[in-house]
């Protein structure tokens, strides 16, 4: 059973609106979320995070919300660009397992059109 | 800056062949991860090395085994290839707790006919 959903596969949005991905998780012990990027060919790389403590992280064009109390976080891109197309996931981690293991999401994938 | 290394990038292995698949950090990361990409399932983890001399088993460890040579190199083993193990794998590392993010290489596609 996926700990960590990303409902929506794929995820079609205009150059300069916002894209809104979302992420939802059962384990109510996750206290550390993240969100990662990938192109293809390519690992992930890290894109911004958040502790259970906040409900809000801006970095840039990009936000993460978190609602724990509906076991829920999306991640906000304003303006979006065309490099900006990729798969995202989403990850969660439980502060007091020993190597700080991720569970990660399956996944959406995001195109910008000019 | 190297980061995450991988190798080999692809390769193709008959059913029962074994293989290992390298990786080695530049970081002087302490943790390393050992994950495998499966569509529509995102990343899940097979095996992890908290800290050098360490190993244990993730969420997915059935039919592979690990060894971490040093603090630089975490090694992932397949004895007896099956096509259920066709995926993308990716090694990992990070230095110290959660709040530091998990670097990844750029993986090794492995297909099993």
């Amino acid at each position: 059973d996926q700990q960590v959903k990303q409902n929506s596969p794929s995820l079609s949005v205009q150059e300069g609106r916002i894209s809104i991905l979302n992420c939802d998780y059962t384990n109510s012990m996750f206290d550390y979320f993240l969100w990662y990027k990938k192109y293809p060919a390519e690992g992930p790389t890290f894109l911004i995070s958040i502790s259970s403590i906040k409900d809000k992280n801006e970095d840039g064009r990009f936000t993460v919300f978190l609602n724990k109390s509906a076991k829920h976080l999306s991640l906000h891109i304003v303006p979006s660009q065309p490099g900006d197309s990729a798969v995202y996931f989403c990850a969660a981690s439980e502060g007091s397992n020993a190597g700080n293991m991720l569970t990660f999401g399956g996944g959406t994938r995001l195109m910008v059109k000019p | 800056n190297a980061g995450v290394t991988q190798t080999p990038k692809f390769q193709v292995l008959k059913t029962g062949q074994s293989m290992t698949l390298q990786c080695a950090q530049d970081m002087n990361h302490n943790s390393m991860y050992w994950y495998r990409q499966d569509p529509g399932m995102g990343l899940r983890l097979i095996y992890y090395s908290a800290s050098e001399g360490t190993t244990d088993k993730g969420e997915v460890p059935n039919g592979y085994n690990v060894s971490r040579l040093n603090k630089r190199e975490f090694s992932l083993r397949l004895e007896s290839a099956a096509p259920s193990q066709t995926s993308v794998y990716f090694c990992a590392s990070r230095f110290g707790g959660v709040e530091q993010p998990q670097h990844f290489g750029d993986g090794t596609r492995l297909s099993i006919l």
